[in-house]
């Protein structure tokens, strides 16, 4: 079965860094395009950002731009966020979604993790 | 404000049916992008309950259902059970934007 499986997240200070991972496993991670998803606290869900299912493509929310690069080494199907330049908008809980094929097209997201929390706060 | 419209809550009692309205532009679901629906239970990661407009992923009762026409789409939940009290969120393609955008999601009450 599929699981994913995020990590990394935590409290971190404006202006730091943050890389997150999801752990991915129960599918052929290589040939899928993954996403990731936040979603603020009480508030509704936000895509971030769009990897292709072999890293060629990638596609971000305006929010993010210039700020978060997401990656994936499919050696060890496992998708990253590198998050740069926090804010204190960008505490969410995020996740990371499997897309329905290779994440270089409209599609949508069939399988979920569960979430990591991160928290942008002095 | 999200670039999909949805009403922020409908309710209904046991057995009836409700519907929760997403509405989109010519960017997006006037376009002709699909939009998919999913379901998020109190204190859970979102789950896909409707795909490509209509279809139900395996496991998904026949109780949920999704049409589309124009630029909207709508979710309809018949024989309201308690255990589908939550949130619920359309999400579809944007094209001026380059990605997935989603609707602001509904929450429903089963009174």
């Amino acid at each position: 079965q599929v699981q994913l499986v995020e990590s990394g997240g935590g409290v971190v200070q404006p202006g730091r860094s943050l890389r997150l991972s999801c752990a991915a496993s129960g599918f052929t991670f290589r040939t899928y395009g993954m996403h990731w998803v936040r979603q603020a606290p009480g508030k509704g869900l936000e895509w971030v950002a769009v990897i292709s299912y072999d890293g060629s493509k990638k596609y971000y929310a305006d929010s993010v731009k210039g700020r978060f690069t997401i990656s994936r080494d499919n050696s060890k199907d496992t998708l990253y966020l590198q998050m740069n330049s926090l804010r204190a908008e960008d505490t969410a809980v995020y996740y990371c979604a499997k897309d329905v094929i290779y994440g270089d097209s409209p599609a949508y997201f069939d399988h979920w993790g569960q979430g990591t929390l991160v928290t942008v706060s002095s | 404000q999200s670039v999909l419209t949805q009403p922020p809550s409908v309710s209904g009692a046991p057995g009836q049916r409700v519907t929760i309205s997403c509405t989109g532009s010519s960017s997006n679901i006037g376009a002709g992008y699909d939009v998919h629906w999913y379901q998020q239970l109190p204190g859970t990661a979102p789950k896909l309950l409707i795909y490509a407009n209509i279809n139900r992923p395996s496991g998904v009762p026949d109780r949920f259902s999704g049409s589309k026409s124009g630029t909207s789409a709508s979710l309809a939940i018949t024989g309201l059970q308690a255990e589908d009290e939550g949130d619920y969120y359309c999400q579809s393609y944007d094209s001026s934007l380059s990605g997935s955008v989603f609707g602001g999601g509904t929450k429903l009450t089963v009174l």
